[in-house]
């Protein structure tokens, strides 16, 4: 079965921080791992990563996949208050295309 | 350039009520998807279309749930006999590329069930 696991679950900082996610992947069939940020509504989709596209940056969003280790981190750096979001990570399904959610790791940014 | 939209956005309804929700996908977008989510969760994957044909169905899909894509179009996604145990998020997404690729989500369709 297809497992995905995100730490911390909920983490706290001020403005200006920086900040890694962490994201653990079991799947059958690794074709690609996706980031999605949600705020009060749908995931919003943010990067995808995969065996030919380990490193992705976009703004103060980065995120890179060892595919080795079986991981992914997501970074923000210079967190600003709209950074405040659960971050989900996913994988498609082994045999399919549905996704494996994580459980998210829930983000708050004081000022 | 239109978004995945869900109609309705809330549902309240008694247990043991069928309820049935709409998915319009992102133009020329031939794969859908359904998924739940609860309170502190991600969400769950529910079934998949590719165009008009359901491909995969999740073990979390009971008998009570069916969903269809009649044209390749829009999608419905229906509950019968309506339990506490199925108040959740709705979502839908769709996605035009292959297989593992990312897919766009709507705005979901939050239901109640009392």
């Amino acid at each position: 079965e297809d497992k995905v696991v995100q730490s911390p679950l909920s983490l706290v900082v001020h403005e200006g921080d920086t900040v890694t996610l962490n994201c653990s992947y079991e799947v059958t069939n690794f074709r690609s791992l996706l980031w999605y940020k949600q705020e009060k509504k749908a995931p919003t989709f943010l990067f995808m990563l995969t065996s030919s596209g380990i490193e992705k940056k976009s703004g103060r969003l980065s995120s890179i996949l060892d595919k080795k280790e079986l991981f992914s981190i997501l970074n923000i750096t210079a967190t600003q208050t709209g950074d405040s979001a659960v971050y989900l990570c996913a994988v498609p399904g082994g045999g399919a295309d549905g996704l494996t959610f994580g459980k998210g790791t829930h983000l708050i940014i004081q000022p | 350039d239109t978004g995945v939209s869900q109609d309705p956005r809330h549902k309240i309804t008694k247990r043991g009520q069928n309820v049935t929700f709409r998915c319009d996908p992102i133009s020329e977008h031939n794969r859908l998807y359904w998924y739940r989510q609860t309170l502190g969760q991600g969400p769950e994957f529910l079934t998949y279309f590719q165009n008009e044909a359901q491909l995969e169905k999740s073990r979390l899909l009971s008998d009570r749930f069916s969903a269809e894509r009649p044209k390749g179009s829009f999608s419905t996604l229906e509950i019968q006999r309506t339990e506490q145990g199925d108040s959740a998020m709705y979502l839908c997404a769709s996605s035009s590329r292959g297989l593992g690729s990312e897919q766009y989500f709507g705005p979901g369709t939050r239901l109640t069930v009392t």
